[in-house]
């Protein structure tokens, strides 16, 4: 059973466009949502994360939407560049321990 | 933070052999993780390595074929038996210092 489900599969975004990533999730143990990137040939690297406790944080061109009511959050990439062109994965974890994490999301910016 | 350093970054291997991967990290830390994930697909966890005690594994895996070491705090090797090409994939350790988990670059393993 997939504990968090992430959408969409494959993502392609014009320069200069917001991109838009959402995830869901069932179990109400969970309290830490970080979103990782990832290159090809590169382990995935913290992105951004949030706590329940608030509804949005935002970190540059990044930011992450949190419905604790809904049970789902997002990343939203502003003015999207080819750089950012990756895969990313959500991912829910209860108190820091075992990470579970969404299928990925492959993100292209075309110039 | 922590650095990670795995090695080998990539190797093909021949079915029935074994291959050992290894995680250094530059800090001590309590828990290690070993994840697999598949070509296009997500991370699954293989098990959680503590120091001084047996790995837990989770549900899918066994020490059989995943044995883990964790000699200190710092270091853990998981190895990969009796090889299969169903066993190609990317694997990744993986540490929680703090609340974040931070990841090594992976090891890309081809079973020909």
């Amino acid at each position: 059973q997939q504990q968090v489900k992430q959408s969409p599969q494959s993502l392609i975004v014009q320069k200069g466009g917001i991109s838009i990533i959402n995830c869901a999730y069932e179990n109400t143990a969970f309290d830490y949502f970080p979103w990782y990137q990832q290159f090809p040939g590169k382990g995935p690297a913290l992105l951004i994360a949030i706590r329940p406790d608030v509804s949005e944080k935002k970190e540059g061109r990044f930011t992450i939407s949190f419905n604790k009511s809904a049970k789902q959050f997002s990343l939203h990439i502003m003015d999207s560049q080819p750089g950012d062109s990756a895969t990313y994965f959500c991912a829910a974890s209860p108190s820091g321990n075992q990470f579970y994490f969404g299928t990925g999301t492959s993100l292209t910016v075309i110039p | 933070s922590a650095v990670i350093s795995q090695k080998p970054s990539r190797d093909i291997c021949q079915r029935g052999t074994s291959l050992t991967i290894q995680c250094q990290v530059d800090s001590q830390v309590t828990m290690m993780f070993w994840y697999r994930q598949q070509p296009g697909q997500s991370l699954t966890l293989i098990a959680t390595a503590n120091q001084g005690s047996e790995a837990t594994y989770e549900s899918g895996f066994v020490i059989d074929k995943f044995p883990i070491s964790r000699p200190n705090l710092t270091f853990s090797t998981l190895t990969v038996s009796n090889m299969s090409p169903e066993d190609s994939s990317i694997y990744l350790c993986s540490v929680l210092p703090g609340a974040e988990a931070f990841f090594g670059q992976g090891t890309r393993l081809t079973v020909v």
